[in-house]
């Protein structure tokens, strides 16, 4: 069973479109994140939630809302899709605590915006 | 200022050989952890190893090793015995904080490993 699951593995879309991207973990863990990876393979930190409450919000366009039903799902959801938004989106997930806070990722999901 | 530091963009190993990557830090905070990762050319992120800054020991997984020097803010990563497998990007993150939040990763750029037979 894959820990950390992403849905779609790959997004193609057109320009305006509105698109989400579903993450789940069954490690019990209850915090869990979304980084962009861009087309330099640089990773940045989005967005964290841990039980369900927002905790980090980068400076990310308000056209990204991630949505978190419950501890388990982390759900990304981005409207007016533009260009620069082209890039691999990776959920990850970890336990709060010091030590024991590793983050383990999801398989990514390549958006391609057209 | 950058947080985290890469500075080997890429690097050609003989197989079998020992390599070592190249990973400074920069934080104000006395409290924080250092993670490795590997990013194969199927593009999933892998966790490695794990460093806080309070250990007193290097940490070790297997043929992983972390050459933690805190005076100097350096933490790189030591795999011996390369094998072809290895070939991948290799990132250095920190975790500023003692954890207990849910504190983002900061990344480096990467650097992309290559072993050759």
């Amino acid at each position: 069973d894959t820990a950390v699951s992403q849905t779609p593995k790959y997004l193609v879309t057109q320009m305006g479109n509105d698109k989400s991207i579903k993450c789940e973990q069954n490690l019990g863990h209850d915090t869990m994140y979304w980084y962009k990876q861009d087309s330099k393979k640089f990773l940045k930190i989005m967005f964290s939630y841990n039980n369900k409450e927002l905790i980090i919000n980068e400076t990310v366009p308000n056209r990204f809302s991630p949505k978190s039903p419950d501890k388990a799902h982390l759900n990304l959801h981005i409207n007016s899709l533009e260009l620069g938004d082209s890039a691999v989106y990776f959920c990850a997930s970890s336990q709060a605590g010091p030590r024991v806070d590793i983050q383990y990722f999801g398989a990514g999901t390549r958006l391609s915006v057209l | 200022a950058q947080k985290i530091t890469q500075t080997q963009p890429g690097m050609f190993v003989q197989e079998k050989e020992a390599v070592t990557l190249d990973c400074t830090y920069d934080t104000s905070d006395p409290s924080y952890g250092l993670f490795w990762y590997k990013q194969p050319s199927s593009g999933e992120m892998i966790f490695l190893i794990y460093q806080g800054s309070y250990d007193q020991q290097n940490a070790t997984e297997g043929r992983y090793s972390l050459n933690f020097q805190k005076a100097r803010k350096s933490a790189n990563l030591v795999i011996s015995a390369s094998q072809l497998g290895d070939s991948a990007m290799y990132f250095c993150a920190m975790r500023e904080g003692s954890g207990g939040g849910a504190d983002g990763l900061t990344f480096g750029k990467g650097t992309h490993l290559i072993i050759q037979p």
